[in-house]
């Protein structure tokens, strides 16, 4: 929880906005990968990253090794991004790291 | 997206009693997680398995949770005796290895409660 921080921790969108969801770490991470957990509790992977951009439809994500930090961006909003989304960072290791993730409820 | 199987969805258990947890990585994939995640969203890692050998575990999961990824069957995470503070989400998640093997694959959980 501490080592990986997360904001905003709710978003409440309307369908067609933009938004931006950004995650910082205190530790050296080698790579980043993005989940969206939607209302059934299943995890749905979004991004694996090693520092760079990348694009999936709607969604772009960036990491930026060297600042320790990585951003989703969220591109003409829908209702089925509603969902809480988890950035985890790997630093080496065994395990990712979770942050405690972003809310994000898109309306009509 | 993820084709990691977790059963049951669900399990209901009283303080003292066993419960257990079953979880069919995604086929080719050696490595295998188990993670508690809370009502506040936290993820806590419990133990993780390449093969059939255990990597890595916390304290507490070697003192309270008998786990296994026997080959040919399920792997299990199951707890020996249930505590109030044990309610949670149990995920499962598997990866492969080579090039891509660090990408997590997540099952849809098992929900425990302990009443």
């Amino acid at each position: 929880g501490d080592k990986v921080k997360q904001s905003p921790s709710a978003l409440s969108l309307q369908e067609g906005t933009n938004s931006a969801l950004r995650c910082n770490f205190s530790i050296a991470a080698t790579t980043v990968q993005w989940f969206l957990q939607n209302p059934r509790g299943s995890l749905i992977n979004l991004f694996y990253l090693v520092p760079g951009t990348k694009e999936n439809g709607r969604l772009k994500s960036t990491f930026n090794s060297k600042e320790s930090y990585s951003t989703l961006h969220i591109r003409d909003a829908q209702l089925e991004d509603s969902g809480t989304y988890f950035c985890a960072p790997y630093q080496g290791g065994r395990a990712l790291i979770f942050g405690t993730g972003t809310t994000v409820s898109v309306s009509p | 997206n993820s084709k990691v199987i977790q059963t049951p969805r669900y399990l209901v258990k009283g303080q003292g009693q066993k419960a257990k947890m079953r979880c069919i990585p995604e086929k080719g994939h050696p490595v295998v997680f188990w993670y508690q995640q809370n009502k506040n969203n936290e993820f806590k890692f419990l133990i993780n398995f390449q093969n059939q050998e255990v990597l890595q575990q916390i304290d507490m999961t070697e003192k309270r949770f008998s786990a296994e990824c026997p080959s040919n069957s399920p792997c299990s995470l199951e707890i020996q005796s249930s505590e109030a503070g044990d309610s949670a989400l149990y995920l499962c998640a598997s990866r492969g290895q080579g090039a891509t093997g660090n990408t997590l694959y997540f099952g849809e959980g098992s929900r425990l409660i302990v009443v």
